[in-house]
């Protein structure tokens, strides 16, 4: 019954080598979220689509990047990591913006 | 995007009701109010929607005054399990569909 689905759970990834995430949906939803949480801290939106449009937050740095190739995907690129990129990256759906739906996250630790 | 200010943390004991209140003075006609918790090293997960009035489902209540400047959100008889971080938002298909997270109010419920 996974409804929005993010792979890998867990990500170790070098600093400054490129990694991305994906996040899957079997809602069908149009719009799709992703948002950066660190420790103690609340979730921060990075960007959201809405169908196809993509909608970035003025204060997501340039080293995010985001690709939609269908309703169902999304995935987070982040060209080159730093330290401060360590968090937990969360994916969420919804429906003309009614409650979203989060994925379990994909905790990611830059070495 | 309305902004929304809830307590830093609360105290309560297991079988007692909670009411857990959120402030948000620029609310716009259009928006929303959506709390959502969140459990460690999980994404957040919906609770409960309104817009005016009283709302209630099987795990919560929301009350909104008519002004709407403020919301509560009720949880009857608590439990060790409701232990968790509770996240007021404010909006809809406002600003392309962002949603902005407050501080959140981390609940403990104690034995």
């Amino acid at each position: 019954d996974a409804m929005v689905i993010q792979n890998p759970r867990y990500q170790v990834t070098q600093f400054g080598k490129p990694v991305t995430l994906s996040c899957s949906q079997t809602l069908n939803h149009n719009v799709m979220y992703w948002y950066q949480q660190k420790s103690s801290q609340a979730p921060k939106l990075l960007f959201h689509y809405y169908d196809k449009d993509f909608n970035n937050e003025a204060d997501t740095p340039d080293n995010f990047q985001s690709r939609r190739p269908n309703t169902s995907f999304c995935f987070l690129d982040i060209r080159s990591p730093g330290l401060g990129d360590a968090a937990m990256y969360l994916c969420a759906t919804s429906y003309r913006g009614y409650e979203q739906y989060f994925g379990p996250g994909t905790r990611l630790t830059v070495t | 995007l309305a902004k929304t200010t809830q307590p830093i943390s609360m105290d309560s004991y297991e079988g007692q009701e909670v009411n857990i209140t959120c402030s948000h003075n620029n609310i716009a006609t259009n928006d929303y109010i959506t709390w959502y918790q969140q459990f460690p090293s999980q994404g957040p997960r919906f609770i409960i929607q309104g817009y005016k009035t009283k709302v209630t489902n099987e795990v919560a209540s929301l009350f909104i005054p008519a002004d709407r400047k403020s919301s509560t959100l009720s949880l009857p008889r608590v439990s060790l399990s409701d232990t968790a971080v509770y996240y007021c938002l404010v909006g809809f298909d406002t600003g392309g569909f962002k949603t902005i997270f407050g501080a959140g109010t981390r609940l403990f419920v104690k034995a």
